[in-house]
C-alpha cells in the first residue's frame, strides 16, 4: 500500500523554466510533509516543507503548496538551473511521529541548460 | 547544519558474512536514529526505528534478527546484516534529528553481497 506516491518518475525542464514536481497522498493523518533531493550514491537533502495548518511555503526558488482536500503538494522550482537536476522524493510525516517518514517513489528531475 | 555521518559508504562482502553499518550523529545527541533501504529506482523505504538504550521498532516485514540494530550511545547507532546474502545489496541510509528540528540523513552506505 503505497501511502504517498510520485507517479511521475521522470520530468525534464528546460533552465529558466518552472519545474512542476506532484505527491499525492492517502493517509489523511499525515500532518506534516517534505521534500529531499538526492543524487546517486548519496543520502537525501532536505529541500523544503509544509505543515499541514499551512497551504504554501516558500523559500527561494523552491516552493511547495498542499492541498489538503485533494490530498496533493506539488514542489515548485523557479527559475530551475542544471544544478537542481537530481531525483526528489516526498515524504510525509503523521501527527506525532514527526520522524517516521514515509517516502514517495522519487522524481527524477532533468533540467537542460 | 547538523550532520549525520556513516560509515563504510560502500562495502562488499561474500555471502553469508556479517556486515556492520555505522550511523553517527556528529554534532548533536539523538535518542532516536532512523534505518531506511533503497533498492535501485525506487523510494527509501523505513526499515526501523533504534531507540537509544531499548530496543528498536522494526516496520513490518522487516526482519529483526537478520537486520540488528544496536543504539549503544545518543551518537552512534549501528545495523549489521547478518548472514548478508545478493538480495540484501541495497542502499542503506540512517537519519536522526537534533531535538524536533529537521531530520538529517547520513550520506548512505551502499552493500553489495557477491
Amino acid at each position: 500500500d503505497q501511502q504517498v506516491k510520485q507517479n511521475s518518475p521522470s520530468l525534464s525542464v528546460q533552465e529558466g523554466r518552472i519545474s512542476i514536481l506532484n505527491c499525492d497522498y492517502t493517509n489523511s493523518m499525515f500532518d506534516y510533509f517534505l521534500w529531499y533531493k538526492k543524487y546517486p550514491a548519496e543520502g537525501p537533502t532536505f529541500l523544503i516543507s509544509i505543515s499541514s495548518i499551512k497551504d504554501k511555503n516558500e523559500d527561494g526558488r523552491f516552493t511547495v503548496f498542499l492541498n489538503k482536500s485533494a490530498k496533493h503538494l506539488s514542489l515548485h522550482i523557479v527559475p530551475s538551473q542544471p544544478g537542481d537536476s537530481a531525483v526528489y522524493f516526498c515524504a510525509a510525516s503523521a501527527r506525532g511521529n514527526t520522524g517516521k517518514l514515509i517516502f514517495g517513489q522519487g522524481t527524477t528531475l532533468q533540467v537542460k541548460p | 547544519g547538523a550532520v549525520v555521518s556513516q560509515h563504510p559508504s560502500w562495502v562488499i562482502c561474500k555471502s553469508g558474512t556479517s556486515v556492520k553499518i555505522e550511523c553517527r550523529s556528529l554534532d548533536f545527541q539523538a535518542t532516536t536514529m532512523f534505518w531506511y533501504r533503497q533498492f535501485p529506482k525506487q523510494s527509501l523505504m523505513l526499515m526501523a526505528t533504534s531507540n537509544e538504550g531499548s530496543k528498536a521498532t522494526y516496520e513490518q516485514g522487516v526482519e529483526k534478527d537478520k537486520f540488528l540494530i544496536n543504539h549503544a550511545s545518543l551518537t552512534l547507532s549501528t545495523l549489521t546484516v547478518t548472514s548478508a546474502h545478493p538480495e540484501d545489496s541495497s542502499f542503506y541510509i540512517c537519519s536522526a534529528r537534533p531535538g524536533t528540528g529537521e531530520l538529517f540523513f547520513g550520506e548512505g552506505s551502499r552493500l553489495t553481497v557477491l
